[in-house]
């Protein structure tokens, strides 16, 4: 079974800086997806990024990007210019053909003013 | 706006009682999801439907139902609750792989 890991279970960042959440998963498929899902505080979870597996190139919004390395199964979120809105439970998601999600166990990213 | 609706935010139960959760989406997907979020645990699948009156387990189905009589409207049944499903649920539908989620309902069971 596919298999998704998020190794830090917190992290912190100050205002205005830099932060990477790191994700690995495992899987023998060769197309899938995979998702950063960002959870505020008692507010909805919300979609951040995605990247399809078969492009090489990684996926960018404004101030979040990737980093997908397809060999190592890796899929880390780069945030940029942290604001303090970016405080949220960060999710790292794999799907393949089926419609199911397979969720990491989250980060918690605190950012600091 | 997408819109993903949960119909309780906060429910406190008793053991034994059956509960109903409810959630509707007004966006037309085929698929939707009970998710079960735990602290350092993450997100699990409960079940999924992928039609009206059609259903899958996830990967933790046991003491859950579901219900889709409707497209729009995907219901978890807890026949008898436990204190081992106090719990945060999650609600999603899905569009080209991309989750929708409600708010929430947070659920006590004491």
């Amino acid at each position: 079974a596919q298999t998704v890991t998020q190794s830090q279970p917190e992290m912190s960042v100050q205002e205005a800086e830099t932060v990477t959440l790191s994700c690995t998963y495992d899987t023998s498929e060769s197309d899938y997806y995979l998702f950063w899902y960002k959870q505020p505080p008692s507010r909805q979870m919300i979609l951040v990024i995605r990247q399809e597996a078969y492009k090489q190139q990684n996926a960018t919004e404004n101030r979040f990007s990737v980093n997908f390395q397809k060999a190592a199964k890796s899929f880390s979120l780069k945030i940029s210019d942290s604001q303090l809105g970016d405080a949220a439970m960060y999710f790292c998601a794999y799907k393949d053909g089926s419609e199911k999600l397979v969720f990491g166990k989250g980060t918690k990213l605190t950012v600091n003013p | 706006d997408v819109k993903v609706t949960q119909s309780s935010r906060y429910l406190v139960k008793r053991t034994g009682e059956k509960v109903f959760l409810e959630c509707v989406q007004d966006m037309d997907h085929e698929n939707m999801f009970w998710y079960r979020q735990d602290p350092g645990l993450g997100l699990r699948l409960i079940y999924f439907s992928y039609d009206v009156k059609m259903k899958e387990k996830g990967d933790i189905p046991e003491g859950y139902s579901v219900s889709r009589e409707k497209k729009e409207r995907f219901s978890l049944i807890l026949e008898s609750a436990s204190t081992n499903q106090t719990s945060m649920y999650l609600c999603a539908s899905s569009f080209f792989g991309e989750l929708f989620f409600g708010e929430g309902s947070r659920l006590t069971v004491l």
